[in-house]
């Protein structure tokens, strides 16, 4: 139990398209998912709170405007990073939080690497 | 402010036993968790522990201390296949979920 997919698991794209990346819970619900960026050999840096039914809560430092997230049901949010740059190659990792297991666990989804050219 | 330490990198032999420590400093506490990640790959979940005292899970074994600020994973019968970071997480009073930097185990025959 406790699976998390993402989709997709690689992408490659050119500079100022917009990038949709979709995260689910598989087997249970989450009323919030997470979403995080690793850069090559650094920890991974919160990016924001994703809430069922309401807004994200954006880290300091994190674009909304750029970074747009949706929870718009209790097994799938979406970030969509929006007119994407080089520096925004990364690897973009989801989890979810399962409110039925141990408090505050998060079970995370394979991630999405972004390339951008 | 809120601060996790644990060790940059470990080395240790296949076979041997090794403990990473893990030192937190949060505002309030509601568990803490570890998690493996390898190499190009999100993190897989490990343990948690809420209540002071020693968790143990196969060769993989986790303790706690609350009073201490202080928890270590302990890793027993390496395998090269635990060649991996090992993150320390502490969920603070409003569950937020507090990373440590990571310690990269290398395991060496």
């Amino acid at each position: 139990g406790a699976v998390v997919s993402q989709h997709p698991s690689w992408v490659i794209c050119k500079s100022g398209t917009s990038v949709k990346i979709e995260c689910r819970s598989l087997d249970f619900q989450a009323t919030t998912m997470f979403w995080y960026r690793q850069f090559p050999k650094q920890s991974l840096m919160l990016m924001a709170t994703s809430n069922e039914g309401s807004k994200a809560t954006y880290e300091q430092g994190v674009e909304k405007d750029k970074f747009l997230i949706n929870h718009a049901s209790l097994t799938l949010s979406t970030l969509t990073v929006t007119s994407a740059h080089p520096e925004d190659s990364s690897f973009y990792i989801c989890s979810a939080r399962d409110s039925e297991r141990e408090v505050g666990t998060q079970y995370f989804g394979p991630g999405t690497r972004l390339l951008v050219l | 402010g809120q601060n996790i330490d644990q060790p940059t990198e470990m080395t240790a032999t296949e076979g041997a036993i090794v403990q990473i420590n893990c030192t937190y400093q949060t505002s309030g506490f509601n568990g803490l968790f570890w998690y493996q990640q390898h190499a190009g790959e999100a993190p897989t979940f490990l343990s948690y522990n809420v209540l002071d005292g020693l968790e143990e899970k196969g060769r993989f074994s986790s303790f706690l201390s609350r009073s201490k600020g202080y928890s270590y994973l302990l890793l027993k019968e390496l395998q090269m296949k635990d060649s991996a970071s090992y993150l320390c997480a502490v969920t603070d009073s409003n569950y937020q979920l507090i990373w440590g930097a990571g310690t990269k185990l290398i395991i060496k025959p």
